[in-house]
């Protein structure tokens, strides 16, 4: 399967823990999203990279929040000291950057259910 | 800022029947838009995107949708569902003349739609 990949699909963590989630994008794909859902919500844009690079981050990370792309290949996503509120699906995409109107494409997300 | 408003929680039709999702949106500028569905425990899969020319886009598994300027809309439809559409449909947008830079798209909330046999 050459499509988005996330990793792990589920997981269930203390509060207060750290927590990483994996990405690996569509390989030719030079631009990474994450995105994060909650239950009865549309996806909510988080931050993403060109390349290596990270572009933009939205208000909602917080700074527990960091995203990484060391490669500009995969990227992680790491919470710290996680709290209930942060329990929700988090859904990374990838594009090629040619157009402005690539669509991207999404992985099946990790479910993060905090406890 | 950029908004989608996706005003049914739910759609339901029978098998057999055209379906339509309704979407509108605000934007400024003139907007790229996609719809994509979310089936249980999946992520989202791209269905069709409108972003110049011809207002009727059609797309994947016999979708399509109409872009109307005027009423700021971009209604999902099908002539003839199928069981298997039952899933969950969020149209999003993004501006066209800010696409080369940060600005990333903006979902709706998402309509459940529920195909009875």
């Amino acid at each position: 399967d050459t499509g988005v990949s996330q990793n792990p699909r589920h997981k269930i963590t203390k509060r207060g823990q750290n927590v990483t989630f994996r990405c690996d994008p569509i390989s030719e794909h030079n631009r990474l999203y994450w995105y994060r859902q909650t239950l009865g919500q549309g996806p909510e844009f988080l931050t993403y990279f060109q390349n290596e690079a990270q572009l933009e981050k939205s208000r909602l990370l917080s700074d527990r929040f960091s995203a990484e792309r060391p490669k500009g290949s995969f990227s992680t996503l790491e919470i710290q000291r996680t709290e209930q509120g942060d329990s929700a699906m988090y859904l990374c995409a990838s594009s090629l950057f040619e157009t402005s109107n690539t669509e991207a494409f999404f992985g099946q997300g990790t479910r993060l259910t905090v406890v | 800022a950029q908004s989608v408003a996706q005003p049914e929680d739910q759609v339901n039709v029978a098998e057999g029947n055209p379906l339509t999702v309704k979407c509108t949106y605000s934007v400024s500028g003139n907007p790229y838009l996609f719809w994509y569905v979310q089936y249980p425990n999946r992520g989202l899969q791209f269905l069709l995107k409108y972003i110049t020319g011809d207002n009727l886009v059609k797309g994947s598994y016999g979708f399509e949708a109409e872009f109307n300027k005027s009423q700021t809309s971009f209604h999902l439809k099908k002539p003839s569902a199928l069981v298997s559409d039952s899933a969950l449909y969020f149209c999003a947008v993004r501006p066209s003349h800010l696409a080369g830079s940060a600005r990333q798209l903006t979902f709706g909330s998402g309509t459940q739609l529920t195909v009875l046999p």
